[in-house]
């Protein structure tokens, strides 16, 4: 059975910092894995969204890389702003189908302070 | 193209009545997945349904719960007989149908609806 661990759970770092996210999994046969940001109250947002055979995606100040063999996934973020607080989320799909639904780690809560 | 529209945004349900969630998919897209998230929890899955059928339904207690996504309109998700336990936030889902990239399975999601059982 899949199981999505992320750590740490919250986190609170001044403006300015570059932070990385960190994400493991039980099960390396994964078709694809995905960043979600989570405001307070709101629904997820897509960050980003890596196939196994890649390394990394990256949008703006955000990467993510992908290391299946190890089941882990970092997400960096560069110079975080106080707009960056939210909740992340990350999430695989199992391998046999893309279309499957999505195992979630429970998140990590981040606090960026101005 | 609107994203994923899911209403009520918020629902309050006495003990014993109904809860009725809908959720309307992004506009071409065909896969809809029900996820629950519980107070300090991450999400569960509980539903993935397409278009008048229902794929898998593994994670979707099998008293009082039931999905539907009709040919035509929304899928909804309704709960019978709510109790305490029920309160949580369900968030719908929805991916376009399985194409040659794999960017056919980014899931989108909606606001979700609060379901407040008192």
């Amino acid at each position: 059975k899949q199981e999505v661990t992320q750590i740490p759970a919250a986190l609170s770092v001044p403006e300015g910092e570059n932070l990385v996210l960190n994400c493991s999994f039980t099960d390396s046969a994964i078709y694809n894995l995905q960043w979600f940001r989570q405001d307070p109250g709101k629904g997820l947002t897509s960050l980003l969204l890596i196939q196994s055979s890649q390394r990394e995606q990256t949008s703006g100040r955000l990467n993510a890389s992908l290391d299946k063999s190890s089941g882990r996934s970092t997400l960096y973020i560069a110079a975080s702003q106080p707009g960056d607080s939210a909740t992340y989320l990350c999430a695989v799909s199992p391998y046999y189908s893309g279309n499957t639904p999505l195992v979630f780690g429970k998140g990590t809560r981040l606090s960026v302070i101005a | 193209n609107a994203g994923v529209m899911q209403n009520p945004r918020h629902l309050v349900r006495r003990r014993g009545q109904e809860a009725r969630l809908r959720c309307s998919p992004m506009k071409g897209h065909s896969h809809v997945y029900w996820y629950r998230q519980l107070p300090e929890e991450g999400l569960k899955f509980m539903v993935y349904l397409q278009k008048e059928n229902i794929i898998d339904e593994s994670g979707m207690p099998k008293e009082r719960f039931s999905a539907e996504f009709p040919k035509e309109g929304p899928s909804i998700l309704r709960i019978q007989q709510v109790v305490r336990g029920d309160s949580a936030a369900y968030f719908c889902a929805s991916s376009p149908p399985k194409g040659g990239s794999f960017r056919d399975t980014e899931a989108f999601f909606g606001q979700g609806t609060r379901l407040t059982v008192v």
